[in-house]
């Protein structure tokens, strides 16, 4: 079955980095990329950014605190965001790229970060 | 910035037809993709390519692109389909966007 496990929960203190991991199972993880969604609490969907093999593509918004990566040798999609701020607090969301359909045509789970003092 | 606007709500009756809108200045150059979010799930694609259908996704949803306006129509829609949806799009550099959501109710 094809899925994306997500890690867990996270709380972290403002100032703060948060380290998101996406593991890809059931598929061959180096012929899609991984795109990363964020929701706030009742707010909309976010798009933070992409990663496909090497290259990477990062919103506006917040592409001078953010890195993505990806291991290979463990199917993993990391995400790794900086100087975190209460306007982080999110759900973060993990979603396969078909690169051809230009389609997020699976999802994680979503991790929960909350930023608080 | 690139921006795609939607309506914030509709509601409906069982059975009838919902049409959401998305628009934007450039969006005859770009795909439209949608997604349908339940409380407290992860997204779920419903059209991509401005029409075209995922595998195991009711008849009943269906997509258009006129121009600067892409639309998701629920034909005969169920109380099932109650849910957020999101437009989504590019813009010329390759970067990603999505709509503000509509709130779809059928009641």
């Amino acid at each position: 079955q094809v899925q994306l496990v997500q890690s867990g929960a996270e709380v972290k203190n403002p100032g703060a980095s948060v380290r998101v991991s996406c593991k890809g199972v059931g598929y061959s993880f180096t012929s899609y990329g991984i795109t990363w969604v964020r929701q706030a609490p009742g707010q909309g969907l976010e798009w933070m950014g992409w990663i496909s093999g090497s290259h990477t593509n990062y919103a506006q918004k917040v592409h001078d605190r953010v890195t993505m990566t990806t291991d290979t040798s463990t199917s993993t999609a990391h995400m790794e965001l900086r100087s975190l701020g209460s306007e982080d607090t999110a759900v973060y969301y993990c979603a396969r790229v078909n690169v051809m359909w230009q389609t997020f045509d699976v999802w994680g789970q979503g991790t929960m970060v909350t930023v608080s003092s | 910035s690139y921006e795609l606007t939607q309506p914030p709500s509709v509601s409906l009756s069982p059975g009838q037809t919902a049409r959401i809108t998305c628009s934007a200045d450039v969006l005859s150059k770009q795909y439209a993709f949608w997604y349908q979010q339940k409380p407290g799930q992860a997204p779920v694609m419903v059209i991509y390519r401005d029409k075209e259908r995922p595998s195991g996704i009711p008849a009943r949803f269906s997509g258009s692109n006129s121009g600067t306006t892409a639309t998701l129509i629920i034909s005969g829609a169920q109380a099932e389909d109650e849910a957020d949806y999101y437009c989504q799009s590019a813009d010329s550099s390759g970067t990603w966007v999505f709509g503000g959501g509509t709130k779809v109710t059928v009641l």
